[in-house]
C-alpha cells in the first residue's frame, strides 16, 4: 500500500498570503489528522476529520482550516500568513479516530518570509 | 483536557545500556497510550500502543513500555540501545471518552557509542 503522501514537501509564502495544503491518506483509511511541528513548541495537533467532518479541533486561530473530501484526502488551509507559521505541517492517517496508530507522511516544509 | 508530560528534554545513554523514556499522561477518561519515533529526515513512525489487557506492551524494534494506571504513566524501554535508536520520540494519549488526541513535546534520545 501506498504511505501518505503531502503536497506541496516545500513552500515558501510571504505574509498575508494564503497557502492550501494537500494530503491523500492511505487507502482505506477514513480518518485524517493535522498537525504544526516547530523547533520551540514541538508537534501540536491542528484537527481531525474522520468522514468528512471535524471531529476534534486543537487550540489554533481561525485562519487555520481545513476539509476532507469524500474519497478522504484532505486540505488544510492557512489564510493571512504570519512569519510565525513557518513549520513543518504533518498530516497523518488512521483506519478510525479510536485506538488505531497514525499513520504520519513526510510533512510540507511552509516558510513564511 | 488531555494532556502528555515528557519531562526531560533529552535522554543521553551509552550504547548497550538501558534506555528509558518518561511519559505521564492526564485524561477525563479512559486512554488509549501511543509511542511515536522520528528518525533524522524522515517522518513520524508508530512503535507501539496501549489498548487495553497486558500493562506491559511491546512493539518495533525491540522497545516496550508499561502502562501503569495510578501513576497515569506510560514510560517507552529498550533493554539495550543502539546508535541507531537516536531519534526524537513522541508519547501521545487519546481520550476513549471525548476522543481528544494529544502529543508530548518529544525527547531527543542520543545514543553515544
Amino acid at each position: 500500500k501506498a504511505g501518505v503522501t503531502q503536497t506541496p514537501r516545500y513552500l515558501i509564502k510571504t505574509r498575508g498570503q494564503q497557502v492550501t495544503l494537500s494530503c491523500s491518506p492511505i487507502s482505506g483509511h477514513r480518518s485524517v489528522s493535522w498537525y504544526q511541528q516547530t523547533p520551540g513548541q514541538g508537534l501540536q495537533f491542528l484537527f481531525e476529520y474522520f468522514s468528512e467532518t471535524q471531529r476534534n479541533k486543537g487550540n489554533f486561530p481561525g485562519r487555520f482550516s481545513g476539509r476532507q473530501f469524500s474519497n478522504s484526502r484532505s486540505e488544510m488551509n492557512v489564510s493571512t500568513l504570519e512569519l510565525g507559521d513557518s513549520a513543518l505541517y504533518l498530516c497523518a492517517s488512521s483506519l478510525t479516530d479510536g485506538s488505531n496508530e497514525q499513520f504520519f507522511g513526510p510533512g510540507t516544509r511552509l516558510t513564511v518570509l | 483536557a488531555q494532556s502528555v508530560a515528557q519531562p526531560e528534554d533529552q535522554v543521553n545513554v551509552a550504547e548497550g545500556n538501558p534506555l528509558t523514556v518518561k511519559c505521564t499522561y492526564s485524561v477525563s477518561g479512559n486512554p488509549y497510550l501511543f509511542w511515536y519515533v522520528q528518525y533524522p529526515n524522515r517522518g513520524l513512525q508508530f512503535l507501539l500502543k496501549y489498548i487495553t489487557g497486558d500493562n506491559l506492551v511491546k512493539g518495533s524494534y525491540g522497545f516496550e513500555a508499561e502502562f501503569n494506571k495510578s501513576q497515569t504513566s506510560f514510560h517507552l524501554k529498550k533493554p539495550s540501545a543502539l546508535v541507531s535508536d537516536s531519534a526524537l520520540y513522541f508519547c501521545a494519549v487519546r481520550d476513549r471518552g471525548n476522543n481528544r488526541l494529544a502529543f508530548g513535546k518529544g525527547n531527543q534520545v542520543v545514543v553515544i557509542p
